[in-house]
């Protein structure tokens, strides 16, 4: 049961340009939502986040749009830059109790931004 | 301020052999929490620590795996008895109280021959 599913497993686009990463989930309990980068024989490095009440969250070149009634989250990098090249993760959490610590991931999506 | 810290980085084990894998969490980080992440696979919930307590171990395998954080020192991953399926990458990460964001170690590659 994956719960949460990022369905593009790559995608490339051009240094300067947008880079748009999805995410869907199927657990309306979650209330919390992180994006995470990866780089090879590292650990995930956090990149930005979004409770369940807002639906929308800006970091410098990074934004994250929550959309709650379709159960869809994207992750914008603008713009793009050749270091930006990674393995990047979305993450949900919350069962509604606000107890729990546990995050669920998705699969991946292997962004490579060309010079 | 040093980041989550894990040992060893590659650990190699034949089966049937033990495998203890110790995370440090960030200071000021009371909670810990272990992820496994097979090959070509995203990464997986194992285990919720806080200091003595265990809080969440549903993703724990029922069998050959335990975690611990004692009140003092590192948390430990204790994988008994390995097999080839343990092989994986098991990764650490660390919260402070009531905080959402995890920070994660580099991981440590468990290799079972």
């Amino acid at each position: 049961d994956q719960q949460v599913k990022q369905n593009s497993p790559s995608l490339s686009v051009q240094e300067g340009r947008i880079s748009i990463l999805n995410c869907d989930y199927t657990n309306s309990m979650f209330d919390y939502f992180l994006w995470y980068k990866k780089y090879p024989a590292e650990g995930p490095t956090f990149l930005i986040s979004i409770s369940s009440i807002k639906d929308k969250n800006e970091d410098g070149r990074f934004t994250v749009f929550l959309n709650k009634s379709a159960k869809h989250l994207s992750l914008h990098i603008v713009p793009s830059q050749p270091g930006d090249s990674a393995v990047y993760f979305c993450a949900a959490k919350g069962d509604g109790s606000g107890n729990t610590g546990k995050l669920i991931f998705g699969q991946g999506t292997t962004l490579q931004v060309k010079p | 301020n040093a980041g989550v810290m894990q040992n060893p980085r590659h650990l190699v084990r034949r089966r049937g052999q033990e495998a203890r894998l110790r995370c440090s969490p960030m200071k000021g980080h009371s909670h810990v929490y272990w992820y496994r992440q097979l090959p070509e696979e995203g990464l997986k919930f194992m285990v919720y620590l806080q200091k003595e307590n265990i809080i969440d171990e549903s993703g724990m395998p029922k069998e050959r795996f335990s975690a611990e954080f004692p009140k003092e020192g590192p948390s430990i991953l204790r994988i008994q008895q390995v097999v080839r399926g343990d092989s994986a990458a098991y990764f650490c990460a660390s919260s402070p109280p009531n905080d959402n964001e995890q920070y994660f170690g580099p991981g440590t590659r468990l290799t079972v021959t």
